[in-house]
């Protein structure tokens, strides 16, 4: 079965960082591109970043562009979003999730989400 | 602008047809995809390129994407397919959401 953990989450204060993590079971990690998109309390779903399977093409939301760093081992099947610089706004849960095929590209959708991590920024 | 707009909300009665859209400059030269997610859960593809549904998704869900609008349809709605949808595009190495429907059966 296909599945994805989050971890990481948490309370931080503004201004401070937090590294999430996802961990991928089911597929083999490294044919696939994978996603983080956020979502806040009562609110809609938000795409955060994409990587694709080699690392070679990743994409970020203006929202965190600059602030936030997506990356990925292949080696131990893991997805990572460095936050730093976080802000109130930031706050909400955090879902990894998984690309149809290796590349990020026009034909892109998630197929396999996690359950998310809750990362609360309040000072 | 890559910008996807959807009503907030659409009502339908069981075992009718409900219709949830979703507008975006050129969206029809774009792939769209749908997600259903429920209350406290993780959200679910339902629609894929267009038009595709994976597998385990009932036959009553269905797509179509051309001009500036694509579209979700679910046939025969059932008190189950109660839940906010969101629709789903890709514009030049980013991935664009509309923001949400709330689908209600009365």
């Amino acid at each position: 079965e296909v599945q994805l953990e989050e971890s990481g989450g948490g309370w931080v204060q503004p201004g401070r960082s937090l590294r999430l993590f996802c961990a991928g079971s089911g597929f083999t990690f490294d044919e696939y591109a994978m996603h983080w998109v956020r979502q806040a309390p009562g609110r809609g779903l938000e795409w955060v970043s994409g990587i694709d399977g080699n690392s070679g093409v990743i994409g970020y939301a203006d929202s965190v562009k600059g602030r936030f760093t997506i990356s990925r081992d292949n080696a131990k099947d893991s997805l990572y979003l460095q936050m730093n610089s976080l802000r109130v706004e930031d706050m909400a849960l955090y879902y990894c999730a998984k690309g149809p095929h290796l590349g990020f590209d026009g034909s892109h959708h998630m197929d396999v989400w996690g359950r998310g991590t809750t990362v609360t920024v309040s000072s | 602008s890559n910008e996807l707009t959807q009503p907030p909300s659409v009502s339908v009665s069981p075992g009718q047809t409900a219709i949830i859209t979703c507008s975006g400059d050129k969206l029809g030269d774009r792939y769209a995809a749908w997600y259903q997610q429920k209350p406290g859960q993780s959200p679910v593809l339902v629609i894929f390129r267009d038009t595709k549904r994976p597998s385990g998704i009932p036959e009553r869900f269905s797509g179509s994407n051309s001009g500036n609008t694509a579209t979700l349809t679910i046939s025969g709605t059932q008190a189950m397919d109660e839940a906010d949808y969101y629709c789903q595009a890709w514009d030049s190495r980013t991935v664009v959401f509309g923001g949400g429907t709330k689908l209600t059966v009365l």
